[in-house]
C-alpha cells in the first residue's frame, strides 16, 4: 500500500462549490504539506503543519483552508472554488531517510473548476 | 517569484549521453534537494546536499553546490530512456525544518 494517499484522485467541480481534498499517511511523520502545481511551473506551498497543533500558511494560502485531524490526516478545503484553482494538488509528508530530511509525495489530485 | 530557477527548461538527449541540469536560487539555504516527477505523478526525492557540502554522488547522479554563486547542478550519467521525467530543485530556507521552495523544473527526454 502507498505510504501517502490522496482522495479523490480526480475531481470536477463548479465555481462557488466547497470541496475537500484528503490526505492520509502511514509513514508516522509529524510534518505534512499541501502544494499545488500548475502547468510548466514548480510546486507552490499552500499550507504546512509540523504537528497536529501547528498549522502554517504557505506562499499561496488565500482561498484555501486546512485541517489536521490527526497525525496521519491533513485535509485541504477550497471554501468557494474558482476556475484559477484548477491545478494538480499534492500532499507530502516530511521525515528522515537516514540522515537526510526529505519529503514523500502522494500521487496527486487533479482538480478542474468549471 | 520562485526561489529556484532551473536551466534549461527542457533537454532532449540520446540514451547513453550525460544530462546536466542547473538550478539557481536567491537566498541563503540550509540544504538543496533534487526531486524527479514522472508525468503527472508525485515527486520522488533523489538527493540532498547540505549548504556546507560541495558535491554528492548517488549511483548515476552527481550533484554540486556552489553557495557563493547560489547555484547547483544535477548530472545524470549514462542516461536511459527510463530517466525521462521532470527534475526539480528545491531549497530549504527554513533552517532545516524542511519547508521547501521548488523551482519550475527541467523536462528531460531521453531517446532510445
Amino acid at each position: 500500500d502507498a505510504d501517502v494517499t490522496q482522495t479523490p484522485r480526480n475531481r470536477i467541480t463548479k465555481t462557488g462549490k466547497r470541496i475537500m481534498l484528503e490526505c492520509s499517511q502511514t509513514k508516522g511523520h509529524d510534518r505534512m504539506y499541501w502544494y499545488r502545481q500548475d502547468p510548466g511551473l514548480g510546486l507552490r506551498l499552500i499550507y504546512y503543519s509540523f504537528d497536529v497543533k501547528d498549522i502554517n500558511k504557505g506562499e499561496i494560502s488565500d482561498g484555501y483552508s486546512v485541517s489536521r485531524q490527526a497525525q496521519a490526516k491533513f485535509s485541504l478545503s477550497l471554501e468557494s472554488a474558482i476556475p484559477n484553482q484548477t491545478a494538480l494538488y499534492f500532499c507530502a509528508t516530511g521525515g528522515r531517510a537516514g540522515a537526510q530530511e526529505t519529503q514523500y509525495f502522494g500521487p496527486g489530485t487533479r482538480l478542474l473548476v468549471l | 517569484s520562485q526561489q529556484g530557477e532551473e536551466d534549461p527548461q527542457a533537454l532532449s538527449i540520446q540514451e547513453g549521453e550525460n544530462a546536466t541540469m542547473n538550478c539557481s536560487y536567491k537566498t541563503s539555504i540550509n540544504n538543496l534537494q533534487w526531486y524527479r516527477q514522472n508525468s503527472g505523478r508525485g515527486l520522488v526525492h533523489l538527493i540532498l546536499i547540505r549548504s556546507n557540502e560541495r558535491e554528492k554522488h548517488s549511483g548515476r547522479l552527481r550533484v554540486t553546490l556552489d553557495t557563493s554563486k547560489k547555484s547547483s547542478s544535477l548530472l545524470i550519467t549514462a542516461s536511459r530512456a527510463a530517466d525521462t521525467a521532470s527534475y526539480f530543485c528545491a531549497t530549504d530556507v527554513s533552517g532545516g525544518y524542511n519547508k521547501l521552495i521548488f523551482g519550475a523544473g527541467t523536462r528531460l527526454a531521453v531517446h532510445p
